[in-house]
């Protein structure tokens, strides 16, 4: 049982480059979500979705798009990286929003 | 989500017990009581939740004051590997779960 699983664990991008952080979960849940977090700081929610095709903003939107093609699947797309968005980017699943899982993360690095 | 209040960093010795507070003095009547924990730079970990009444699972007890304004998870035989930041997050089951700053808690032998 993998959980939740997050690739790539490491990426360096140039300023402007574009790519997507691809997320799965084999739990069959309903809800993921997508957080960052900066050194030294708590989890700050990027994007939300409920279930299937449905997607929500959370604190910090900006800068990125999200999809949920599918119940497994969450990807998180930075169009245009910035170096303000290096972080610490993590996937969750959960089935009832009360017991999440995450994945291990993926480190980015924007310079 | 109501706001809650915890201490930045607490230390605890090995093998006592861990008292972690929260404050949540705005908590609605059907909102949980949620504990996370991120041990170094990995993904948060549940731990325990509760509505109302006290619980108890394998790694730690969640009190809940009677008028629900705090509570305090409870690592009863604290470990080195129990260092870790410790979310309190008070919210509705079905709303997404927003973190804050946390509790940084040491473990020292």
């Amino acid at each position: 049982n993998a959980g939740v699983t997050q690739t790539p664990k490491f990426q360096v991008l140039k300023t402007g480059q574009s790519m997507t952080l691809q997320c799965a979960q084999d739990m069959n849940h309903n809800s993921m979500y997508w957080y960052r977090q900066d050194p030294g700081m708590g989890l700050r929610l990027i994007y939300y979705s409920a279930s299937e095709g449905t997607t929500d903003k959370g604190e910090v939107p900006n800068g990125y798009n999200v999809s949920r093609l599918n119940k497994r699947e969450f990807s998180l797309r930075l169009e245009s990286a910035a170096p303000s968005q290096t972080s610490v980017y993590f996937c969750a699943s959960t089935r009832d929003s009360i017991q999440a899982f995450f994945g291990q993360g993926t480190r980015l690095t924007v310079v | 989500d109501a706001k809650t209040t915890q201490p930045p960093s607490m230390d605890c010795a090995e093998g006592r017990a861990a008292n972690l507070p929260c404050n949540h003095s705005t908590i609605s009547g059907n909102e949980y009581v949620y504990w996370y924990r991120q041990i170094h730079s990995q993904g948060p970990q549940y731990i325990i939740h509760g509505l109302k009444n006290n619980e108890t699972n394998e790694m730690a007890s969640l009190i809940i004051t009677e008028d629900r304004k705090s509570s305090t998870l409870i690592l009863p035989h604290a470990t080195l590997r129990d260092t870790a930041v410790y979310y309190c997050i008070a919210n509705n089951a079905g709303n997404m779960l927003t973190f804050g700053g946390g509790t940084r808690l040491m473990v020292k032998p």
